[in-house]
């Protein structure tokens, strides 16, 4: 089982609507969980950072995380053409250790 | 402030030549990590430095793959003898510990 999984996509949505991400993790004892947007042809940016059960929101993003059931999710509300881009999901293991990404979920955000 | 600067931007190069990737990590961040990416396998870590010392080079391919860190503002990644397998976007990112990344831009290099 791959470290940290995400469904490879493309998600499509239309404009306005709510684009929902997924991911799960292998390591039960993983600590902190990150959302990472890369447009194509540039570098990942963090979005969002998410270290305890339930919800974060900022602004139009929300994180939720599930440690019981190895999960994290990301939620853009009234996705925008500016939203379509790669999103990878990135774990903590225990540990001072680097991050593990997925392998990131292709959003197009349809005008 | 300036981010984490990654030279060159693009590197074309022939099987079996030497390949010299460059990186500036953000003054202050005390750790250095240097990603390769591909369409097939994602983003994987091949090496990290932490007060300029390699921490972890597990994920460092083979012994054609070598990383240094002379001292906190600069970090080199080489490659040789480079091979077309090698062809992907190799970025470096610098954190002031091990959670929160910041990427430079990449260095897309193609061996033909």
């Amino acid at each position: 089982q791959k470290e940290v999984e995400q469904n490879s996509g493309p998600l499509s949505v239309p404009e306005g609507a709510i684009a929902s991400l997924n991911c799960t993790y292998s390591d039960r004892g993983s600590q902190s969980f990150f959302w990472y947007r890369q447009y194509s042809g540039k570098s990942p940016e963090l979005i969002m950072s998410i270290y305890s059960n339930g919800d974060k929101e900022d602004g139009r993003f929300t994180a939720q995380l599930n440690k019981a059931s190895q999960y994290v999710s990301l939620l853009i509300r009234d996705s925008q053409p500016s939203d379509s881009a790669t999103y990878l999901c990135a774990v903590n293991r225990p540990g001072n250790t680097p991050l593990v990404f997925g392998k990131g979920t292709r959003l197009s955000v349809i005008a | 402030d300036a981010g984490v600067i990654q030279s060159p931007r693009h590197e074309v190069t022939e099987m079996g030549q030497e390949v010299t990737l460059r990186c500036k990590p953000i003054s202050g961040h005390n750790s250095l990590f240097w990603y390769r990416q591909t369409m097939m396998r994602g983003l994987e870590l091949l090496i990290y430095f932490n007060n300029n010392v390699p921490i972890d080079d597990s994920g460092m391919p083979e012994d054609r793959f070598s990383a240094k860190m002379p001292n906190a503002s600069f970090s080199t990644l080489k490659i040789q003898p480079s091979e077309p397998r090698d062809s992907a976007v190799y970025f470096c990112a610098s954190s002031p510990g091990t959670r929160e990344l910041f990427f430079g831009e990449g260095s897309r290099l193609t061996v033909l």
